[in-house]
């Protein structure tokens, strides 16, 4: 049974460039969850997606976008880098029926310079 | 709203010697929480997670955390330390819907 899987695992862009991060859920897991975890801290929520739809959003800007294709995988995109967006980018995927316990991926971890 | 806080950064114990991270917690409806534990250049792999059964909650790797409505905690332990548990772990508590609310984490040295 596969788990979360995330590509790439690293990327350096530069300051401007826009980058693009992938997720697959796990088997079965219809719900996905984007979180950004900068050096020495925890994770913090971006956003959920359910049914192709944003469901939630934490308190990231307008620069962060997502999307779920029908077959439940997901991207995060990131327009106009910041030195600021480097960090780890984690995927966790759930189920609707047991939306409570997420499963995270290895995550992607980012650098802007 | 609710927050994590997990008290110390870092905790050193001896090999063998009682592991004992600290989490408490604030919300304003029934939590859920989890603990979670990253390896170094690795994701977050769930050690346990309590939602709203026995108190008592049992884990891999011989971890275990006790829900503490009356002192809103959910602290972790495991009796006998292994080198294999250095690591950084993570406490996080949700209201069953949408997001984690994470601490800051506390970094595990298990001193040979």
């Amino acid at each position: 049974d596969a788990g979360v899987t995330q590509s790439p695992t690293h990327l350096i862009k530069t300051r401007g460039q826009q980058v693009t991060l992938r997720c697959s859920p796990k088997s079965g897991h219809d719900t996905v969850s984007w979180y950004q975890q900068a050096l020495g801290q925890g994770p913090q929520f971006i956003f959920q997606y359910y049914e192709e739809e944003e469901r939630q959003r934490g308190n990231f800007p307008d620069r962060f976008s997502g999307h779920q294709y029908p077959n439940y995988s997901s991207e995060l995109n990131v327009n106009a880098l910041l030195l600021g967006d480097s960090a780890l980018y984690l995927c966790a995927s759930s189920t609707e029926g047991s939306r409570e316990t997420q499963y995270f991926g290895p995550g992607t971890r980012l650098l802007v310079l | 709203a609710q927050s994590v806080t997990q008290l110390g950064s870092h905790v050193s114990v001896s090999e063998g010697a009682l592991v004992l991270l600290r989490c408490n917690y604030s919300s304003s409806v029934p939590p859920y929480l989890f603990w979670y534990v990253q390896y170094p250049n690795q994701g977050l792999q769930l050690l346990l997670k309590y939602t709203s059964a026995a108190t008592l909650v049992k884990g891999i790797n011989g971890f275990e955390a006790e829900f503490k409505k009356s002192e809103t905690s959910f602290h972790l332990t495991k009796p006998s330390a292994h080198m294999s548990d250095a690591a950084e772990y993570f406490c996080a508590v949700s209201s069953g819907t949408y997001k984690y609310i994470f601490g800051t984490g506390t970094r595990l040295k298990v001193l040979a």
